[in-house]
């Protein structure tokens, strides 16, 4: 089965720092770009950031900028999401998702949870 | 950054059908492939159309996808209650170098 698995999430106080994971299974983890995607309490939908099969061409959303990393480990078929400098307006559902060669995200994770506040 | 723009809600009785609209521009919509995700009530989104009018496997032909120009479309034919979500187009942008969502329609079945 097809699966994206994250972790990591929790509570942070602002300034703080915490890294995402996102475990891959029942596909060929290093033929495809990868995202994580969030979601604020009761907002829409946001891309963060691309990472490309091989960790070569990363792309963030400028909000996040010098503040996140996205990095991949293909021998271990999983994800991060390096979070610094956390602001209470990154409190959202991060969710990992894979993406297809014309950039559609065809397996989504089931989210974790990052809250930062004091 | 929501540079795509959705209506905020549709509506239409069971078995009725719905269009939802996204306007993009052409470093977006224009010139990239257009996908859309259907997100129910505190679940995960899922993907419903991608390259403007393609189906992944086991979603139902009463989900449709087209584009023209800097505009995409989903419709919706056969409205069940089980659609009732949120739903979102999305497209990369090549001036950006991001990927841009819209800013998603809630879909209620009357």
């Amino acid at each position: 089965e097809v699966q994206l698995v994250e972790s990591g999430g929790g509570l942070v106080q602002p300034g703080g720092s915490l890294r995402l994971s996102c475990a891959a299974s029942g596909f060929t983890f290093s033929s495809y770009w990868m995202r994580w995607v969030r979601q604020a309490p009761g907002k829409g939908l946001e891309w963060v950031a691309n990472i490309k099969e091989d960790g070569s061409v990363k792309h963030y959303v400028d909000s996040v900028k010098g503040r996140f990393t996205i990095l991949r480990d293909n021998a271990k078929n999983s994800l991060y999401l390096q979070m610094n400098s956390l602001r209470a307006e990154d409190t959202a559902v991060y969710y990992c998702a894979r993406t297809t060669f014309s950039g559609g995200m065809d397996v989504w994770g089931q989210g974790t949870t990052v809250t930062v506040s004091s | 950054q929501s540079v795509l723009t959705q209506p905020p809600s549709v509506s239409a009785a069971p078995g009725q059908k719905v269009t939802i609209s996204c306007s993009g521009s052409s470093s977006n919509i224009g010139n990239n492939y257009v996908s859309w995700y259907q997100q129910l009530p505190r679940t995960a989104p899922k993907l419903l159309i991608y390259d403007n009018d393609k189906r992944p496997p086991g979603i139902p032909d009463r989900f449709s996808g087209s584009k023209s120009g800097t505009s995409a479309t989903l419709g919706i034919t056969g409205l069940q209650t089980g659609d009732e979500a949120d739903y979102y187009c999305g497209s990369w942008d090549s001036s950006l170098s991001a990927f841009v969502f819209g800013t998603g329609t809630k879909v209620s079945v009357l």
